[in-house]
């Protein structure tokens, strides 16, 4: 049981380059979530999903976009990478409202 | 703004005492607690859960206790171990939505 699968593991950009981050579960979770951490920031959510084909805008949504075609996956695009982008991002499954979470083990991004 | 708060960056302990984390809120619309552990290159796990409508929660070593009134709740580990040395997230969620807020974190070290 792979649980939360986040690629990639790390990834170097150049300012205005384009990438997408992809989570896949694999417990049938309704809810998804995509969190940034930084240093003494703790968590921030940059966007969610309560279900396939919708998604909401979280505490830290700017310079984000985010689809969920598919129950299984939520997709994390940045469109034109800036250096304040450069964080860990976490990818987090629920089964329920709240519950607790089953997160991705991150992605290191640096934008140069 | 930042609605659960670990004024705590770092915490160290002996092997064998006990540990106490700390953790306020804001939102009095919050009615689900957990604690998350956090090791290196590696995604949250989910630690221990209350709800609001209960004081305390027991888990093996580890204790939650809620003070609805202070908005203030705790995580108490007894006795510490070198391998809980990690950092720990505070996060709440609130019935109105569908997401969930989480604290800087605070590092603990057990010293054998």
């Amino acid at each position: 049981n792979a649980g939360v699968t986040q690629t990639p593991k790390f990834r170097v950009l150049k300012t205005g380059q384009s990438m997408t981050l992809l989570c896949a579960q694999d417990m049938n979770h309704e809810y998804m979530y995509w969190y940034r951490q930084d240093p003494g920031m703790g968590l921030r959510l940059i966007h969610y999903s309560v279900g396939e084909g919708t998604t909401a805008k979280g505490e830290v949504p700017d310079g984000y976009n985010v689809s969920r075609l598919k129950k299984q996956n939520f997709l994390l695009g940045l469109e034109s990478a800036a250096p304040s982008q450069t964080s860990v991002y976490f990818c987090a499954s629920s089964g329920q409202r709240g519950y607790g979470y089953t997160f991705g083990s991150g992605t290191r991004l640096t934008v140069v | 703004d930042q609605q659960v708060k670990q004024n705590s960056p770092s915490l160290s302990v002996q092997e064998g005492r006990i540990s106490i984390l700390n953790c306020d809120y804001t939102n009095s619309m919050f009615d689900y607690f957990l604690w998350y552990k956090k090791y290196p290159a590696e995604g949250p796990t989910f630690l221990i859960s209350i709800s609001s409508i209960k004081d305390k929660n027991e888990d093996g070593r580890f204790t939650v206790f809620l003070n609805k009134s202070a908005k203030h709740l705790s995580l108490h580990i007894v006795p510490s171990q070198p391998g809980d040395s990690a950092v720990y997230f505070c996060a709440a969620s609130g019935w109105n939505n569908n997401d969930m807020r989480f604290g800087a974190g605070t590092r603990l070290t057990v010293k054998p």
